[in-house]
């Protein structure tokens, strides 16, 4: 069983959609949880960085965290064409010094005008 | 842009060959981390670099090693290259241990 696991799609929504993007993991000991976007032939770009349960809120992005559940959500409101790309969930151990970053799969989302 | 570079871009190399992949990271970032990503997958945590000593190591055979230089430059090397070596090979650099990672476009090293 992988750490980390997330559908790997791929998605298809029209645009202003609500998109749901799922992980859910198996290690109580991720601290830290971050979502990147990676459009093709780039690296990832981090989009949200959280720590405690609960969400948070980026401008069209909000970031959900349940770690009773080990569960992790992005939701991508008023979806654009421009937000077609390859979305990562990635978690960290909370050690200081433990960089490693666990990364899901990764989902391919296409936004269709 | 995330102010790391990495060279070249594209890279194709044969089996038992050795390659050197570079990057370049922000002023100020003296955390350099490297990951492969193979087609379809996430990255996968190869090792980092912090103030030029090596500070954490995933899953990856010795013939994977690195260098970080002062002038926040580092690179990978791959020793006695295998067919499953093919992949995306991403830097991503931080201000500090524990602050938040940004990646370079990577390097895609195909190996025949």
């Amino acid at each position: 069983q992988k750490e980390v696991e997330q559908d790997p799609g791929p998605l298809s929504v029209p645009e202003g959609a609500i998109v749901s993007l799922n992980c859910t993991y198996s290690n109580s000991a991720f601290q830290y949880f971050m979502w990147y976007r990676q459009y093709s032939r780039k690296g990832p770009e981090l989009l949200m960085y959280t720590y405690s349960s609960g969400n948070k809120e980026d401008g069209r992005f909000t970031a959900q965290v349940d770690k009773s559940s080990k569960y992790i959500s992005l939701f991508i409101r008023d979806s654009q064409p421009s937000d077609s790309a390859t979305y990562l969930c990635a978690m960290k151990l909370g050690n200081f010094g433990n960089e490693k970053l666990t990364f899901g799969t990764g989902t391919r989302l296409t936004i269709i005008p | 842009e995330t102010g790391v570079t990495q060279s070249p871009t594209h890279l194709i190399k044969t089996r038992g060959q050795q390659v050197t992949l570079r990057c370049s990271s922000q002023s100020g970032h003296n955390t350099v981390s490297w990951y492969q990503q193979a087609l379809g997958q996430g990255p996968q945590f190869i090792f980092q670099y912090y103030r030029e000593e090596e500070n954490g190591r995933g899953n990856f055979p010795p013939r994977f090693s690195g260098l970080q230089f002062p002038n926040y430059s580092s690179e990978l090397n791959v020793n006695a290259l295998e067919l499953d070596d093919s992949a995306l090979y991403l830097c991503a650099s931080s201000m500090a241990v524990g602050e938040k990672l940004f990646f370079g476009s990577g390097t895609q090293l195909s190996v025949l």
